[in-house]
């Protein structure tokens, strides 16, 4: 079964909303979580790494104050899309790194459309 | 030198066929390389990973070869069935896990019927 969970898994939101996106570990504690962004047809593009406890260290190019990551747990984090715009639009996916098998699992993503 | 680099973009296999996918990368610090499929509206899933004290690992129909001194890699699907049509990305990090993975461009393959 899954391992790394996200919700929701679409949402429609209209322009200068915030929508915020979780990414749960199921059986296990991450200390580590990734955000990533996928346009169509095109590879994972990484956002920002959390780190349950601290601050999260975003991509260059990334603008921190637009995609917030909150880590406050060791089986959660979240992505709150600020003022969303439609070129924010996008599939947004998570991972988490199992510490016990240093592995890193995918959860199934979020599709986020902005109007 | 983080840049993973994969061919080809896209591929199509008869049913039974071998398919083929290869990576290749620049940095001499990754020590992990994993295999995702991914089906569409989904997230990405580990295939199968390989770290470079080995030269190939097999699990199933898939088989990644490993050459480490021209810092190459490639995935192979044996008896490929149109159920393995996905797109495939090859990755790599400094350190298995925890450490942030650099992915190649993706290959969408289609197995034919």
């Amino acid at each position: 079964g899954a391992v790394v969970s996200q919700h929701p898994s679409r949402v429609i939101c209209k322009s200068g909303t915030s929508v915020k996106i979780e990414c749960r570990s199921l059986d296990f504690q991450a200390t580590t979580m990734f955000w990533y962004r996928q346009f169509p047809k095109k590879s994972l593009m990484l956002m920002a790494t959390s780190n349950e406890g601290s601050k999260a260290t975003y991509e260059q190019g990334v603008e921190k104050d637009k995609f917030l990551i909150n880590h406050a747990s060791l089986t959660l984090s979240t992505l709150t899309v600020t003022s969303a715009h439609p070129e924010d639009s996008s599939f947004y996916i998570c991972s988490a790194t199992n510490p016990s098998t240093d592995t890193q699992y995918f959860g199934p993503g979020t599709r986020l459309t902005v109007l | 030198q983080q840049q993973v680099k994969q061919s080809p973009q896209s591929l199509i296999v008869q049913k039974g066929g071998i398919s083929i996918i290869n990576c290749a990368y620049e940095n001499t610090a990754f020590d992990y390389f994993p295999w995702y499929q991914q089906f569409p509206g989904k997230g990405p899933a580990l295939l199968i990973a390989i770290r470079p004290d080995v030269s190939e690992k097999k699990e199933g129909r898939f088989t990644i070869s490993f050459n480490k001194s021209a810092k190459q890699f490639s995935l192979h699907i044996m008896d490929s069935q149109p159920g393995d049509s996905a797109t495939y990305f090859c990755a790599a990090s400094k350190r298995r896990g925890a450490q942030k993975l650099v992915f190649g461009q993706g290959t969408r393959l289609t197995i034919n019927p």
